[in-house]
């Protein structure tokens, strides 16, 4: 089975720009995540997708950023416009919804290979 | 946003040596999960626990789910090369209702000299 596939795998762009990465999940994942990866930071949520529904948006950093997901198989996350402090390594993550107290039967989050974005 | 305390940050070690790092947390989860990330790649699920007090091993690792739900260790016995990289906890509430989000720590930095 193919995993969460990512794309650009790299992106470099000047201040100002619009950015665009994009996420496939894995076939048959009803969540989906967005992180950002930075050395200072570490892994940090932006935002959460059920059923192509966003549900916890908190971790989005400011109005610059959006995200969508259109269909079950799509999810885009947007930078507009972007500045140097937003270089990071962005990742994509999806998961099964869950069935709890049944042992062996709880789906985890399996990530994408990330998005590595230089904003110069 | 909430994060749990990761320990060591990094460790170089000798290949064929063990390694043991841990997590602790100041809120319960139900699930703590290990991830392994080599360079360029994204996070690897290594090993899910999901039950206070549960051991359990993926070849030359071991991990354990703490009985106060609050914290786990991951141990590497006998170390090679392939080792290397970097090791997050996580942290998971999983409710009736579905997921919540992950809360990871900070990572572990292993290098392994040969």
């Amino acid at each position: 089975d193919a995993g969460v596939i990512q794309s650009p795998r790299h992106e470099v762009t000047e201040m100002g720009q619009e950015v665009t990465l994009r996420c496939k999940p894995i076939s048959g994942h009803d969540y989906l995540f967005w992180y950002r990866q930075t050395m200072m930071r570490g892994l940090e949520l932006l935002i959460y997708f059920n059923n192509n529904v966003p549900i916890d948006d908190s971790g989005m950093p400011e109005d610059r950023f959006s995200a969508k997901m259109p269909n079950a198989s799509f999810s885009t996350l947007k930078i507009q416009p972007s500045e140097p402090r937003d270089s990071a390594v962005y990742f994509c993550a999806s998961s099964r919804k869950t069935r709890l107290g049944l042992a062996g039967d709880q789906e985890t989050q399996y990530f994408g290979p990330g998005t590595r974005l230089l904003v110069l | 946003g909430q994060q749990l305390n990761q320990s060591p940050q990094s460790m170089f070690i000798q290949e064929g040596e063990d390694v043991s790092m841990n997590c602790t947390s100041s809120s319960i989860f139900n699930t703590w999960l290990w991830y392994k990330q080599d360079p360029g790649e994204g996070p690897v699920l290594l090993i899910a626990l999901y039950k206070a007090g549960e051991l359990t091993s993926n070849g030359r690792l071991t991990a354990q789910f703490g009985i106060t739900r609050k914290d786990s260790f991951l141990n590497i016995s006998a170390s090679i090369p392939s080792d290397v990289g970097i090791y997050f906890c996580a942290g998971q509430l999983i409710r009736g209702s579905g997921n919540t989000p992950l809360v990871f720590g900070k990572g572990t930095r292993l290098s392994v000299i040969a």
